[in-house]
């Protein structure tokens, strides 16, 4: 069974950048059927995608925070990072790392690719403060 | 504000059905699959319907999921006190520059 557990300091300083660790474990990162997220929920509030990353390399990131956001994999690890620099308050939030699943669809000349969550982490909370 | 829209709660008393809604576009639920998530209190979500109507291993036939157009409905039935908790709904959005997953505002759940 495939399990994800966040790491990483709980409190960052304004201006700073927040670096969490996801750790895989029952499970290889390097499979090719899935993506690797990262989501955030501040208290209270609903969840926020922020990026996620392929075997590869490969990213998506949400546009909202594209340019303060990146993602990046070590596979010899089993393990998959989220640095996000210049942090305010706003960013204080629960982070979540989920593993997103690759549904591939044949169409007529092409293929369609759909996702889905199917593993989360229990999330590690982190507050932005002086 | 959510780029996919959900009530903000739905209450039932126990034994009775409740659905929830899940509103979007044609470049989200229109042309994607719709996955659903669960959040008990003080936990992470959990998958619950992918595929827009498949359920997980583990996962009661009192839950169901169905889509039509650009809106999707999670249905429960046969209410339980422990399925209060915050229902999401998401799904990929193609109109992101290149691509990116979007949520609904969650729905509160009470079994009363």
């Amino acid at each position: 069974q495939v399990q994800l557990q966040e790491s990483g300091p709980g409190l960052v300083k304004p201006s700073q950048t927040l670096s969490l660790t996801c750790t895989v474990s029952g499970g290889s990162i390097s499979s090719g059927s899935y993506y690797w997220s990262w989501i955030r929920q501040p208290a209270g509030k609903g969840l926020e995608w922020i990026g996620r990353i392929y075997t590869s390399g490969s990213t998506n990131y949400n546009p909202s925070l594209k340019s303060r956001v990146t993602i990046s994999v070590d596979t010899s690890k089993n393990q998959f990072s989220l640095k996000l620099s210049s942090v305010t308050a706003a960013d204080t939030a629960v982070y979540y790392c989920a593993r997103d699943r690759i549904v591939v669809v044949p169409a007529a000349s092409d293929y369609y690719y759909y996702y889905y969550m199917d593993v989360w982490g229990k999330g590690t909370t982190v507050t932005v403060s002086s | 504000q959510s780029v996919l829209t959900q009530p903000p709660s739905v209450s039932a008393a126990p034994g009775q059905k409740v659905t929830i809604s899940c509103s979007g576009s044609s470049s989200n639920i229109g042309n994607n699959y719709v996955s659903w998530y669960q959040q008990l209190p003080g936990t992470a979500p959990k998958l619950l319907i992918y595929e827009n109507n498949k359920r997980p291993s583990g996962i009661p036939d009192r839950f169901s999921g169905s889509k039509s157009g650009t809106s999707a409905t999670l249905g429960i039935t046969g209410l339980q006190t422990g399925d209060e908790a915050d229902y999401y709904c998401g799904t990929w959005d193609s109109s992101l520059s290149a691509g990116g997953w979007v949520f609904g505002g969650g729905t509160k759940l009470t079994v009363l």
